[in-house]
């Protein structure tokens, strides 16, 4: 079966555009989860889905930050305009959504943002 | 609100050798997970370990083991017979067990913990 798919693996833009990551969530998981490694504020959370649903946007860090999961197969996280303090690997997560749940990592999306 | 603290940014061990991670944690919480993340340098996320708060049992897969203590909110993890496949970041997490608004929370991760093994 295959793991938690992210696309691109790499992204460089410039100060300005518009950056999306995209992210496929393993089948029959209803949990899927985006967070941001930087080597200053280490790994975080932005926010998670259920169901499609956001259920916490509380780490989104502001209103340039956007996310979506129009279906449970495909998620995306959008930065608008985009900056260079954005630059950070972001991760995508799945999991069923169970109490006994883990969570599953896709191999992440390396943003530079010149 | 949730804490995980690595005090260890760096370990370093001989190959074959026994070395153990620390992590303390900081929670309200009564039933709740903790994991620990391998970290490689190709940057995948890899789920090493987990223990159930409410299990008293400390959990253990292959050479990998956790010494949990609930009382002291620290779960530190133990690698025996370290190979060099081992060397990686660690990473410490913590999920509350419970459901927020439906599905399982979050993790809150530690700063991480440097594993270098040396031949």
């Amino acid at each position: 079966d295959a793991g938690v798919i992210q696309s691109p693996r790499h992204e460089v833009t410039e100060m300005g555009q518009e950056v999306t990551l995209r992210c496929k969530p393993i089948s029959g998981h209803n949990s899927l989860f985006w967070y941001r490694q930087t080597m200053m504020r280490g790994l975080e959370l932005l926010i998670y889905f259920n169901n499609n649903v956001p259920i916490d946007d509380s780490g989104m860090p502001e209103d340039r930050f956007s996310a979506k999961m129009p279906n449970a197969s495909f998620s995306t996280l959008k930065i608008q305009p985009s900056e260079p303090r954005d630059s950070a690997v972001y991760f995508c997560a799945s999991s069923s959504g169970t109490k006994e749940e883990t969570q599953y990592f896709g191999p992440g999306t390396r943003l530079l943002v010149l | 609100a949730q804490t995980v603290t690595q005090s260890q940014p760096e370990m370093s061990v001989q190959e074959a050798e026994t070395v153990t991670l620390s992590c303390t944690y900081d929670t309200s919480e009564s039933d709740y997970y903790l994991f620990w993340y391998k970290q490689p340098p190709s940057r995948q996320m890899i789920l090493v370990i987990r223990q159930e708060a409410y299990k008293q049992q400390n959990a253990t897969e292959n050479r990998f083991s956790v010494n949990f203590q609930k009382a002291a909110k620290s779960f530190s993890l133990k690698i025996s017979d370290s190979q060099l496949g081992d060397a990686a970041m660690y990473f410490c997490a913590y999920r509350r067990a419970y459901y927020s608004g439906g599905g399982a929370d979050g993790l809150t991760f530690g700063k991480g913990t440097h594993l270098i093994i040396q031949p």
